[in-house]
């Protein structure tokens, strides 16, 4: 299975300002994912990362508010932009590696927004 | 109805005890993991079954294609073992990974 590297682990951040969260995979993987798990609540699918081409958001999750790059075959970054502290959540990303359900999961990035 | 049922929500028990934790699911899946969330929110990888049975020193977890249905057992639980325990299935449908809200597992010394 893939290893995934996902920092920062944690952050404190103040509102209005912008944190991007990188994942950093050790195997070339097509697509990325991202997901929020605010406080109580699941995992949701923000959106799917491909290289080459625009990530495909979730219904209730846009381009403007969390941004992703996937510069290229092993590399994602989500940004969680203008923060209110209704953005303090999990963030993890996810990629599906050496057989269909193969997943591997990065260890989250705790964020408070104050 | 969630697509991705945990139970029980919470639970509590001295350590020593064996542990089960349960996870039905609604949709035809491909895979289903076990994912272990420690208080600080870190995430941990626990088991992927898509069949059968899988140990891993003191967890076991198994998986009823059938019935849709798997569990997760810890055998000798200690309060390390305190954490969220996440179950997730890569949905058949759509490919998408649903997930459960969690069993909050809470072992006292």
């Amino acid at each position: 299975s893939a290893v995934i590297s996902q920092k920062p682990s944690r952050d404190i951040c103040q509102r209005g300002t912008s944190l991007t969260i990188q994942c950093q995979v050790d195997s070339q993987v097509t697509m990325m994912f991202w997901y929020r798990q605010q406080p109580g609540q699941s995992l949701t699918l923000i959106a799917t990362a491909n290289q080459g081409s625009e990530a495909t958001y979730e219904s209730g999750f846009v381009i403007d508010k969390f941004p992703i790059s996937r510069p290229n075959l092993t590399f994602s970054t989500l940004t969680v932009s203008n923060m209110s502290p209704e953005d303090s959540s999990i963030y993890l990303c996810s990629v599906e590696f050496g057989g269909r359900g193969r997943d591997t999961f990065g260890s989250g990035t705790r964020l408070t927004v104050v | 109805k969630n697509e991705v049922e945990q139970s029980p929500q919470n639970l509590t028990a001295q350590e020593g005890e064996f542990i089960t934790i349960n996870c039905s699911y609604s949709v035809g899946i491909s895979a289903l993991h076990w994912l272990q969330q420690h208080p600080g929110g870190g995430i941990v990888s626990l088991f992927m079954l898509s069949s059968g049975k899988k140990k891993h020193g003191r967890l076991i977890a198994t998986i009823n294609i059938q019935e849709k249905h798997s569990s997760l057992h810890i055998t000798a639980s200690h309060p390390r073992d305190s954490a969220v325990y996440i179950c997730a299935v890569r949905s058949g449908r759509d490919d998408k990974i649903i997930f459960g809200k969690g069993t909050r597992l809470h072992i006292l010394p």
